[in-house]
């Protein structure tokens, strides 16, 4: 069964410093995989998405990601946080099945970026 | 382009009511998902229309229902609410091709009392 990880309910940063949201998934075929923002009372925003190709994904607003198979995992980042990238990040899989698919979430991670 | 559009955005019902939902997918966006928010569940998985069709279903309960319309807009249905329904409705659209990322609406809060 496909599955998501993400390693920290919440991270805290100083503006400028790394970011790094870390992500692992359990796939028994090749993943569609997903990363997500949400800003409080909001919909969820995609970042950025890796399909087939190119490992290293880049995304919107500065944020990038890479699909590491040997390691099953997909962990975000970005050089300096800003202080409007305080949010809620979400890390997905796309499960394919018989025609359909859904994507299944992680738990989230919230994000602090203080001064 | 106009995004996906959930109305309402805030709903307020009382136990034993229902309720319906509504989502009107980017133009060209022929699949219409349904998600669940809460707090202790996260984002759960309710159902997915395409070409008028229920493709996929999650594991809730009957209570919760939906719909697609020729036009591809969506609606979803949750009889007889429960306090634990409480929670934020999105709406995720695709066009169907298989290269795709989902875009999302700005969701409907329901709070059940």
């Amino acid at each position: 069964a496909q599955s998501v990880t993400q390693l920290g309910s919440h991270v805290s940063v100083s503006e400028g410093a790394l970011v790094l949201l870390r992500c692992n998934y359990s796939s028994s075929v090749p993943p569609y995989l997903f990363w997500y923002v949400q800003y409080p009372n909001q919909g969820l925003q995609l970042l950025l998405k890796y399909t087939t190709g190119a490992t290293l994904v880049k995304g919107i607003n500065g944020f990038e990601a890479e699909f590491k198979k040997s390691e099953t995992s997909f962990h975000l980042t970005k050089p300096s946080a800003h202080m409007s990238d305080a949010a809620e990040y979400f890390c997905a899989v796309r499960l394919d099945s018989g025609g359909y698919n859904k994507l299944i979430f992680g738990a989230g991670t919230r994000l602090a970026v203080h001064p | 382009k106009a995004g996906v559009t959930q109305t309402p955005r805030y709903l307020i019902k009382t136990r034993g009511q229902q309720v319906t939902l509504s989502c009107s997918p980017i133009s060209g966006h022929r699949s219409v998902s349904w998600y669940q928010q809460t707090p202790g569940q996260g984002l759960q998985f309710l159902f997915e229309y395409f070409s008028e069709t229920q493709r996929n279903k999650g594991n809730f309960p009957g209570r919760f229902s939906g719909r697609q319309f020729s036009n591809s807009r969506s609606e979803m249905n949750v009889s007889t609410l429960e306090l634990g329904d409480s929670a934020l409705y999105l709406c995720a659209t695709h066009p169907g091709t298989s290269n795709y990322g989902y875009t999302f609406g700005s969701g409907t809060r329901l709070t059940v009392v």
